[in-house]
């Protein structure tokens, strides 16, 4: 169990660029999720996928907001035309199903729009 | 609308002291998961302790244990024994059971700072 790993740590853009970011779960977990988190707040679900579809993706904050998963192992969190608004530390799970199965949580990605 | 809230944004304790952390949430679904999580400061969020709302018994795992009350909808968590490696936000949060929702409802944490 090597853990959520994601990348990258810290990614600082300026207004309207586009950003990337990778999550790798937990390899024999099928279910992993997006969350964002702001100061001060609890993390609020984005999108989930199991396997390769995408089960919920009507909590993305805008159209703006996209994430694929297109082998069923990692996943991409993509945000076009970045707001000031949209800086956060985006965080991925993931878990061995869904119900009471434990999310296993990265370390994050800490977004800073300058 | 389903929400959790945590009514204590810090707290702080004496090491070898015991600490309740309080959580209320509201569902109109009857089944469900419980759960707290653990965020030291720019670390990782961990799991710590997990209660299926089924379960009258309340769970406990080591040091942590909760004190669940279904009807009227409170889930607080109890450090006993505190230790500084417990200085962390806390958060309590629930997912429903069955369906295609599969996401972890939070709360705002509570910071937990552990004293010398």
């Amino acid at each position: 169990d090597t853990g959520v790993s994601q990348d990258p740590r810290h990614k600082i853009t300026k207004r309207g660029q586009n950003v990337t970011f990778r999550c790798d779960p937990i390899s024999e977990h099928n279910r992993l999720y997006w969350y964002r988190q702001t100061l001060g707040q609890g993390p609020e679900f984005l999108t989930y996928f199991q396997n390769e579809a995408q089960l919920e993706k009507s909590r993305l904050l805008s159209d703006r907001f996209s994430a694929e998963r297109p082998k069923g192992s990692f996943s991409t969190l993509e945000i076009q035309r970045t707001e000031q608004g949209d800086s956060a530390m985006y965080l991925c799970a993931s878990s061995r199903g869904g119900g009471n199965q434990p999310q296993h949580f990265g370390d994050g990605t800490r977004l800073s729009i300058l | 609308a389903q929400t959790v809230t945590q009514s204590q944004p810090e707290m702080s304790v004496q090491e070898a002291e015991t600490v309740t952390l309080s959580c209320t949430y509201d569902t109109s679904e009857s089944n469900y998961y419980l759960f707290w999580y653990k965020q030291p400061p720019s670390r990782q969020m961990i799991l710590v302790i997990r209660q299926e709302a089924y379960k009258q018994q309340n769970a406990t795992e080591n040091r942590f244990s909760v004190n669940f009350q279904k009807a009227a909808k409170s889930f607080s968590l109890k450090i006993s024994d505190s230790q500084l490696g417990d200085t962390a936000m806390y958060f309590c949060a629930f997912i429903l059971y069955g369906g295609s929702q599969g996401n972890l409802i939070f709360g705002k944490g509570t910071k937990l700072s552990v004293k010398p």
